[in-house]
């Protein structure tokens, strides 16, 4: 079976400020692991994941992760942050398309002015 | 591609009565589609996961009789939540794998029991 942890349940930063949201998983298998950002009220948009190939992902809007098998980690940064960057991230680990998404607890990122 | 309509967004209810929310694939077939429900502030629960013709697999701690999920076809999945009570009160989600190791979600269901 897979858990995530997510140790942070909030992070406040300043805007352009750099930030890292951190996640670690544990599995006996290979994962796919994803995360999600989601606004208020609403659902789940998938920011970037990790299926295979190069261990570096990236956004089309400036974030990235890192999957580390030796630390079992996939932690999101972002070198500048922004207002609208504000938000709740979801970590999530699975074993595939056809197994079931597990959730890391959240991190509410709030970006102040 | 691989977007999944769900409806309603919204819906506010009478204790005792039931709900049906509705999931579909619009551009793809979903073998196999995930319920979660949201508390506030909280993570996703994975309630249960549905094969297309088979019986739902429930999580531990899920109500099967309560929490009735259909995947009849390869393009629709619903949940019914019956006789509900404010306690069901909550955000559901849906969420269909795809091929490719990844998945995409619905946009949510906000039920209020009153």
């Amino acid at each position: 079976a897979q858990s995530v942890t997510q140790l942070d349940s909030q992070v406040p930063v300043f805007e352009e400020a750099p930030v890292e949201l951190r996640c670690n998983y544990s599995s006996s298998v290979s994962v796919y692991l994803f995360w999600y950002v989601q606004y208020p009220n609403q659902g789940l948009q998938l920011l970037l994941k990790y299926l295979s190939g190069s261990t570096l992902v990236e956004s089309i809007n400036g974030f990235e992760a890192e999957f580390n098998k030796s630390q079992t980690s996939f932690h999101l940064r972002k070198p500048s942050v922004h207002i609208s960057d504000t938000a709740e991230y979801f970590c999530a680990v699975s074993a595939g398309g056809s197994e079931k998404l597990v959730f890391g607890k959240g991190t509410k990122l709030t970006v102040n002015p | 591609g691989a977007v999944v309509s769900q409806h309603p967004s919204r819906v506010i209810c009478k204790s005792g009565t039931s709900v049906k929310i509705e999931c579909r694939s619009l551009d793809f077939q979903a073998t196999t589609m995930f319920w979660y429900r949201q508390f506030p502030k909280q993570s996703l629960m994975l309630m249960a996961t549905s094969n297309e013709g088979s019986k739902a697999t429930y999580e531990q701690g899920v109500e099967k009789d309560k929490f009735l999920i259909n995947h009849a076809s390869l393009t629709l999945s619903t949940l019914t939540v019956t006789s509900a009570h404010p306690e069901d009160s909550s955000f559901y989600i849906c969420s269909a794998g795809l091929q490719s190791g990844g998945y995409t979600f619905g946009s949510g269901t906000r039920l209020t029991v009153v």
